[in-house]
């Protein structure tokens, strides 16, 4: 395991569809991120875990976004009734606790979604 | 609430000299984190180093040092014997807090070009 892994690296989808995408955190790494990335912009966070627990989440987040990380390993993210507004890089990350280091995030290569 | 400004939106540098990027930040914690990532092409997120608002020595790590200077409010990132490598987006981000990077909030970044 080299580094944070996401899948799928690109989706395009219609406006109305619901898209899900997956993140495989670095083996060991307790705690998972999810950032937002709109062209011109730093990413903006959405939400993190601890294990499983889900310890925050921004306001950007609307109900139509939901985030999981079931048995504090991989996550998904998934957002029901996509706009066009929804069409970003979702990147995510990972971090640990335990090496001392929390202030270090890794992240992947992220999921370019296109709302048409 | 918290604030990041990156003023230049692009930076040429030539190879080998020495280029600094400044960010400036706002924030009513008492204690927070800084840090700077690194953004290639590829758009992996790459973290390059950190500053508590309470470590009395400016942070390094290899050819980066930041430049802290919290009456100022500026986290400014030097980046020594530039390579061509380096060309890539650069993002100020700040925590609410020193125990780690959850819930980071980016600048809108620098593009830096270094030429041979």
């Amino acid at each position: 395991d080299t580094g944070v892994s996401q899948d799928p690296r690109h989706k395009i989808t219609k406006r109305g569809q619901n898209v899900t995408f997956r993140c495989d955190p670095i083996s060991e790494h307790n705690r998972l991120y999810w950032y937002r990335q709109t062209l011109g912009q730093g990413p903006e966070f959405l939400t993190y875990f601890q294990n499983e627990a889900q310890l925050e989440k921004s306001r950007l987040l609307s109900d139509r976004f939901s985030a999981e990380r079931p048995k504090g390993s991989f996550s998904t993210l998934e957002i029901q009734r996509t706009e066009q507004g929804d069409s970003a890089m979702y990147l995510c990350a990972s971090s640990s606790q335990a090496t001392g280091e929390n202030e270090k995030l890794f992240f992947g290569s992220g999921t370019q979604l296109s709302v048409l | 609430a918290q604030k990041i400004t990156q003023t230049q939106p692009g930076m040429f540098v030539q190879e080998k000299e020495a280029v600094t990027l400044d960010c400036t930040y706002d924030t009513s914690d008492p204690s927070y984190g800084l840090f700077w990532y690194k953004q290639p092409s590829s758009g992996e997120m790459i973290f390059l180093i950190y500053q508590g608002s309470y470590d009395q020595q400016n942070a390094t790590e290899g050819r980066y040092s930041l430049n802290f200077q919290k009456a100022r409010k500026s986290a400014n990132l030097v980046i020594s014997a530039s390579q061509l490598g380096d060309s890539a987006m650069y993002f100020c981000a700040m925590s609410p807090d020193q125990t780690g990077a959850n819930n980071l909030f980016f600048g809108t970044g620098t593009r830096l070009t270094v030429i041979p």
